[in-house]
């Protein structure tokens, strides 16, 4: 069964902390997503890593990929306010025709 | 672009009535699809469409039909609606040309079925 699990799924932080958000997946993917979705609203593309040893970054946001342990991380510098909300990855399976699987999301509180 | 539009933005059903659900992109993507997002929970994929005329299941279509006449649109319809299809339903679309894209979301519907 294809799965991706994210951990935690629940997560309350102060401000100015570090902290890393994992995704873990059960098959061999050609792509891996980052997305945020604010309470209420749509979802909107974070990030895409393509290949092992993937690293991308936005603001005080850093993506990375380790295909060969099928986990992504997303790593949290600096927590500030503005970005709680919840973070899903989602894993494009070889072969599936573009059908991701997501996560369950990890819903992120920071609190001033 | 107004991108991935959805109408309506909230809606009530009773048990047993019927709905159809409208998607439509201005981004000539290729691809779309209905996911449902039940709370706290991620989203799972209804059905999803690869160009204008061709539709598949995705891993919850029971209840739900789609057609795609046209790149553009993407309605989903749901027949006989039940509780359990108490909801917020996201509709995206792509084009999948180079390995960076992704899926573009609409602003969802949200269902309540009482």
């Amino acid at each position: 069964e294809l799965k991706v699990e994210q951990n935690p799924l629940f997560l309350s932080m102060q401000e100015g902390k570090n902290y890393t958000i994992y995704c873990n997946y059960s098959t061999t993917s050609d792509r891996l997503y980052w997305y945020r979705q604010d309470p209420g609203k749509s979802l909107e593309s974070l990030f895409v890593l393509l290949s092992n040893g993937a690293v991308k970054q936005e603001g005080r946001l850093m993506a990375s990929l380790d295909t060969k342990a099928r986990l992504s991380t997303l790593h949290i510098t600096a927590a500030v306010h503005d970005l709680s909300a919840t973070y899903f990855c989602a894993v494009d399976p070889q072969g599936s025709n573009y059908q991701l699987i997501w996560g369950a999301g990890t819903k992120l509180i920071i609190k001033p | 672009n107004a991108g991935v539009t959805q109408t309506p933005k909230f809606r009530i059903l009773k048990i047993g009535q019927s709905m159809t659900l409208q998607c439509a992109q201005d981004m000539n993507h290729n691809y779309m699809y209905w996911y449902r997002q039940d709370p706290g929970m991620g989203l799972k994929l209804i059905y999803y469409s690869v160009g204008a005329g061709i539709t598949d299941k995705g891993e919850v279509p029971n209840g739900y039909n789609v057609s795609r006449s046209t790149t553009e649109d993407f309605p989903l319809r749901l027949e006989l609606a039940a509780p359990s299809q108490t909801s917020v339903y996201f509709c995206a679309s792509s084009y999948w040309g180079q390995r960076t894209d992704t899926q573009y979301f609409g602003p969802g519907t949200r269902l309540t079925v009482l």
